[in-house]
């Protein structure tokens, strides 16, 4: 199984800040890296797939990138609505794998 | 609108059994890989297993935690598709997603229903 880890597991921001998630592979998985948001008591929303694709709808300060093994979600300027824990998954293998998440909070 | 609605969820005990359903509105799971993901109390996010379509007849795909014990099927008549757990265990625990599979996007799971609660409890 591909094995997924998040940095940090948690971090404490202010609202504008630039936030950076990392997301590490245990092998190369290419560029089948997608990133979700989920807000307490809600299902997970897609944000961004393919490593740097946006999905539909999802604000430009949303970015993606990476390939291989190593990979990054960045948030330009933190709005209040992004106060959520993020998720990193594997789409590469026939098994799917996520991340452990990374708890964005105030 | 465009949805997944699952319903099925309940208190069972253990070794006990139970049926999920996601049920899909406005596309057609025919076009589709359909996958099921839970999420223990408090914890991450588990993807538990995959029914893929015609295309790939309609073969499926599962956790190692999940193997053996829980089935995924799909009735493309009703348009919906389902997790039958048995033998289940205290650790099956979970608020259960189905989320559509789209191939276009890297195999993202862009599209997630709203859940619902599997309590596995004596």
């Amino acid at each position: 199984d591909v094995q997924m880890t998040q940095s940090p597991s948690s971090l404490s921001v202010s609202v504008g800040d630039r936030v950076t998630i990392t997301c590490r592979a245990s092998q190369s998985i290419s560029t089948y890296l997608n990133w979700y948001l989920q807000k307490p008591g809600k299902a997970p929303k897609l944000l961004i797939y393919a490593s740097s694709s946006l999905q539909s709808g999802v604000p430009s300060r949303f970015s993606g990138s990476g390939s291989g093994t190593d990979f990054t979600l960045t948030i330009s300027s933190l709005q209040p609505e992004d106060f959520a824990t993020y998720y990193c998954q594997q789409s590469y293998t026939a098994q799917f794998t996520f991340g452990p998440g990374t708890k964005v909070d105030i | 609108e465009v949805q997944l609605v699952e319903s099925g969820g309940a208190l069972v005990q253990p070794g006990g059994s139970l049926r999920l359903s996601c049920a899909a509105s406005e596309f057609t799971i025919s076009d589709h890989y359909m996958d099921w993901v839970r999420q223990a109390p408090g914890k991450g996010l588990e993807w538990v297993g995959r029914t893929r379509n015609k295309v790939k007849s309609y073969t499926t795909e599962y956790a190692a935690s999940v193997k053996g014990r829980f089935t995924i099927s799909r009735d493309e008549s009703k348009n919906s598709v389902y997790l039958q757990m048995n033998s289940l265990k205290s650790e099956d625990t979970a608020v259960y997603y189905c989320a559509r599979v789209y191939g276009g996007k890297g195999n993202a799971l862009d599209l997630w229903g709203q859940g619902t609660m599997v309590t596995v409890s004596s």
